[in-house]
This record gives structure tokens, sequence and C-alpha cells, in this order.
């Protein structure tokens, strides 16, 4: 079965500064991989999605992916993070019908 | 567009009360699924569905029934809940088969005492 783990329950950063979110994946043939973020008492917004073709992906709020196939790796990353950038972080991936969720990066940008 | 609509935003329940989370979306998407929020577990699929008359099991369906008759609403019920139930649910739709992200609601809150 497909999966996604985010090491770090927790990632802190200086506004201003680059921030990466950390996801690796385990998939059997070409991964369908996504990124959402969650703010307070809401449901889910869509970030950006890797299917195939470059592996730098460019998304919402100026966030960017990058897709490494050798180190089964899809890291969230922002040049300068901004405190409003604050908030849970989910890596996803298809499994045929299925949108499988990692467990989730508290994102804390500090002023 | 409204998009995906949940109700109740919260509910509170006894152990072994039943209820029904509504669930509905104006997008004419064929998928819809159901996932429950627990801290440090990330979302877990319960039970989705690729177009009306058709559901399946996700990865934690035990206690959870759903039905699909028609494209635009997929009621998630409870037959008779229990304490480990408490938790955040969200609807979520999307095209089937496609790689379109899914579009959630913004959740129903449950209690079970």
């Amino acid at each position: 079965a497909q999966s996604v783990a985010q090491p770090e329950d927790q990632v802190n950063v200086a506004e201003g500064n680059p921030l990466t979110v950390k996801c690796t994946y385990s998939v059997s043939g070409n991964p369908y991989l996504f990124w959402y973020v969650q703010y307070p008492n809401r449901g889910l917004q869509f970030l950006l999605k890797y299917i195939t073709g470059d592996n730098l992906v460019k998304g919402s709020y100026g966030f960017e992916a990058e897709f490494n196939k050798s180190q089964t790796s899809f890291h969230l990353k922002k040049p300068s993070a901004l405190v409003s950038d604050s908030a849970l972080y989910f890596c996803a991936v298809r499994d045929t019908d299925k949108l499988i969720f990692g467990t989730g990066t508290r994102l804390q940008v500090f002023p | 567009n409204a998009g995906v609509t949940q109700t109740p935003k919260f509910q509170v329940l006894k152990t072994g009360q039943s209820m029904t989370l509504q669930c509905a979306q104006d997008m004419n998407h064929e998928y819809m699924s159901w996932y429950r929020q627990d801290p440090g577990m990330g979302l877990r699929l319960i039970h989705y569905s690729v177009g009306a008359g058709i559901t399946d099991q996700g990865e934690v369906p035990n206690g959870y029934n759903v039905s699909r008759s028609t494209t635009e609403d997929f009621p998630l019920r409870l037959l008779s809940a229990a304490p480990s139930q408490t938790s955040v649910y969200f609807c979520a739709s999307t095209y089937t088969r496609s790689a379109s992200p899914l579009h959630f609601g913004n959740g129903t809150r449950l209690t079970v005492t």
C-alpha cells in the first residue's frame, strides 16, 4: 500500500527565513503526491501536487515542492516565511481511489 | 458556489446514541469521502464513494455506515456512538480517477461522552 511519512511534528522558523517541511513516500509505481494546509478550525486547502514532469512544483501562496525519486521525498519549501504561514501541513499520496495522508507537521513562524 | 457543506458544525452525543453527519457538494464531483482527524494521527479515511450507488471502505470503517443515493450527498451514519469516535470529521470531494485535488468541508467536531 502507498504511504507517506512526515518525520517532524513541528517546525519552527523565523519570519523571512527559508522553510522546509519534510515528506517521504513509499509507493509502487509512479506516485501522485500532494500538499495541503489547514488553518485553525478549517478544512484542508490544496497547495500543490506532483503528477509527472518537472521535479520542482510551484503552488499557492509562494510554496513549492521538490520531488526527489532517488530519496523518495517530496519536501515543501518556501524561500521566505511569513507569520501567516503558521498552520498545519499535510503531505498525501494517491492510492488508486484513495488519498492517504501523513500525520501532519505544525509550522510555527515567529516574528 | 458553496463547495462542500457539512452539518452540523458541532455535536455532542451520549454513548449509544445514533446520528448522521451530513455532507453535500455542488460541484458535480463523482468522488466523495469521509475522514476523521485525531491529534498525532493525521487524517484517516473512513469511507469513500466513486459515484452514486457505489461505496467502499477506507482505513477505519468500523462503527460507521454510508450511502450514496445522489451525486450531491454523502451522509455518514454513526449507529451506536462510542467515546472512541470523538473526533473531527471532514467530508471531501473531487472528480473520480483524476489527479484533481480534494475539496474539503469545514468539518464537524463530534464529542461522545
